[in-house]
Formats: C-alpha cells, structure tokens, sequence
C-alpha cells in the first residue's frame, strides 16, 4: 500500500493561485471518488478541508477547491491569503475499507 | 460538538505495548453513520492511517501494522482504544483520533507517544 504522491513544497504570493496535486494509483484516487484533504498549521491536528474531491464541509472558505482527473487528484487555492501557509494532507479510500494518505506539501505565501 | 480527546502514556520503552484511549464527547459512539479510527504523524512527515473500527466490533487496519494492531470499542463508556505491541523507535509518532465517515471528519487534538530507553 504505497503513499500517495504530493509535491514537499509550493508557494505563492498573496492574491494569487496555487494548485497541489496528489497522485495516486487506478486502486485509489482513480478509481473511488472518495479524495479529501486536510489542512494542518505547525502543532496542530489536522482540519478537513475537501471529501469526495470536491465538497465542503461547513464553515470551509470556497477559496479552495477539489478535483480529479485519472489518478491524480488536484486541490487549488484562490485568492492566497497568509493564513493559508500551512501544510495540505491528500487521503483516498484504497478498497477494502483501507485508507492511504499522501506525504503532504508544505505551502508557503510569499 | 463532538469532541474527541487521545489519552495515555507519552513515553513508551522499546518492545513493550502503545496503548491509547480516545474519550468521545457530543456525540454517539454507537451511530451506524460513522466509525472511528486512528491516524498518526511521524515527527516532521506525513500522515498514517493506522486503523478504523466500526461499533459493531469489526476493525480494519494498516497492512503493514495488522500485527501489531488491536483497536476496540467500548460504546457504553463512550471511548474507544489502540494497542500497539512490539514497539521500536519508528512508532514514535502525535497518534490522532479520528471520526471516519468517507472522509477523517473529526480530529482529536493528538498525543505524541515517544518510544525510547
């Protein structure tokens, strides 16, 4: 059961948009719609951010966004904000009520 | 607000068992709606899913850990537990409680377990 593939590092200056993706296997991300992201500031737990790829919990700014295209699944950040440096977990059902997460990317705003 | 809340031993010796405890408030335990699970976080790295169990009793759990995992759940105390046997310095990890529905929904704040002598 291989982690999903995120990039360690992106960044982006304030008002502009960034876009991390996380690849996967056609045994995950291409084959179930079941993508989520997390958002997570240093010594903190985790936040839902994204489920099934692209819905929002509530109480999510809709400055982020989900989608998928293959094995790859995409999260984009608009209007970069400060606030929004962080690091961004992927995760997808692999099957067999297993789960598998990605590396994470670290997001830096400029 | 459901609230989730990991509780045990921060310092755990080498070989000997992790045993965790996440005390579930604001919510049922027992709904058919959801599950629970942990996830834990190597210092500086990544998330791991280490294993999710459904009230009923059925647990799923991490290939790579299925050994050495046993999570159980005891709906009339409202809490939920993790044992780890046979632990070496690379389970030093912050272990999260986590609400699943198809997604990690709800987080505890975590707990850093350290493995060491």
């Amino acid at each position: 059961q291989s982690a999903l593939t995120q990039p360690a590092s992106v960044s982006g200056s304030p008002g502009q948009s960034i876009t991390i993706s996380c690849t996967g296997t056609s045994s995950n991300v291409g084959i179930y719609n079941l993508v989520s992201w997390y958002q997570q500031h240093p010594g903190k737990a985790p936040k839902l951010l994204i489920y099934e790829v692209t819905k929002w919990p509530s109480g999510v700014s809709n400055r982020f966004s989900g989608s998928k295209s293959g094995n790859t699944a995409s999260l984009t950040i608009s209007g970069l904000q400060a606030e929004d440096e962080a690091d961004y977990h992927c995760c997808s059902y692999a099957g067999s009520n297993d789960w598998v997460f990605g590396g994470g990317t670290k997001l830096t705003v400029l | 607000q459901l609230q989730l809340q990991e509780s045990g031993p921060g310092l755990v010796e080498p070989s000997e068992t992790l045993s965790l405890t996440c005390n579930v408030s604001g919510g049922s335990i027992s709904s058919t709606n959801y599950y629970w699970g942990w996830v834990r976080q190597p210092p500086g790295k990544g998330l791991d899913w280490i294993g999710t169990i459904f009230p009923s009793g059925t647990m799923y759990c991490n290939p790579s850990l299925k050994s050495r995992v046993t999570i159980s759940v005891d709906t009339s105390k409202k809490y939920f537990s993790l044992n780890l046997t046979a632990v070496t310095a690379a389970d030093t990890a912050v272990y999260y409680c986590v609400l699943v529905a198809t997604r990690f929904d709800y987080w505890g704040q975590g707990i850093l377990v350290t493995v060491s002598s």
